[in-house]
């Protein structure tokens, strides 16, 4: 069965610190890759996602992740922190066929003191 | 900018009492998604629908929860009865069959139930 793990539940920086957020996830298959963020009382947005091509992916807002397929990971990475950045990050994974369920991992809850 | 609309937003009730949750998917979204998240968890698939036809309902508990996507495009999610557990915030999304098979999805507001 397909999972994603994310390794850090919570996560506390300083503004200007650099992020990053593990996520592994177990398919034998083709994937498209997702990381979605929940900020406070809003609903799920689309960070980034990668589905073919460069494995290096840009996102709004300054994140940006990286696939590396040998390792099952797609960890996702921002160089500075900016309070507005405290959230929920979510990683989530589905096959590459079309109209699939996303499979997410549990989230890490990123909180940033400015 | 097209949003997936989801009402109630906020649900209470009573274990043992019928809830009804409603979504109205992006406009020309043909796959539609009801999704749980208990808290501190990440959103699970409870069932996925292809224009009216139901593609995957294998983690429905369908003893108690129905859904209905009569015309293929609004939907509705039912529960009953409801019990303790079934507390969670109940979601919807959307997505576009594009060529390039991203499968990126679309997400409402979602409904906030509370079993008391």
């Amino acid at each position: 069965a397909q999972s994603v793990s994310q390794h850090n539940h919570h996560v506390i920086l300083s503004e200007a610190a650099s992020l990053e957020l593990g996520c592994n996830y177990s398919y034998g298959g083709t994937v498209n890759l997702f990381w979605y963020v929940q900020y406070p009382g809003q609903h799920l947005q689309l960070l980034l996602k990668y589905f073919s091509g460069d494995p290096l992916v840009k996102g709004i807002k300054g994140f940006e992740a990286e696939f590396i397929k040998s390792k099952f990971s797609f960890n996702l990475r921002k160089p500075s922190v900016q309070w507005s950045d405290t959230a929920e990050y979510f990683c989530a994974v589905s096959p590459n066929q079309a109209g699939t369920a996303l499979i997410f991992g549990k989230g890490t809850t990123l909180s940033v003191s400015s | 900018e097209a949003e997936v609309a989801q009402s109630p937003r906020y649900k209470i009730t009573e274990k043992s009492q019928a809830v009804a949750f409603w979504c109205d998917p992006i406009s020309g979204h043909a796959t539609l998604y009801w999704y749980r998240q208990i808290l501190g968890q990440g959103p699970e698939l409870l069932v996925q629908f292809q224009d009216e036809s139901v593609v995957d309902d294998s983690q429905l508990p369908k003893d108690r929860f129905s859904a209905e996507r009569l015309k293929g495009v609004d939907s509705t999610l039912k529960i009953q009865p409801a019990e303790l557990g079934d507390s969670a915030m109940y979601l919807c999304a959307s997505s576009l069959r594009d060529r390039w098979i991203t499968n990126e999805q679309f997400f409402g507001p979602g409904t906030r139930l509370t079993v008391l």
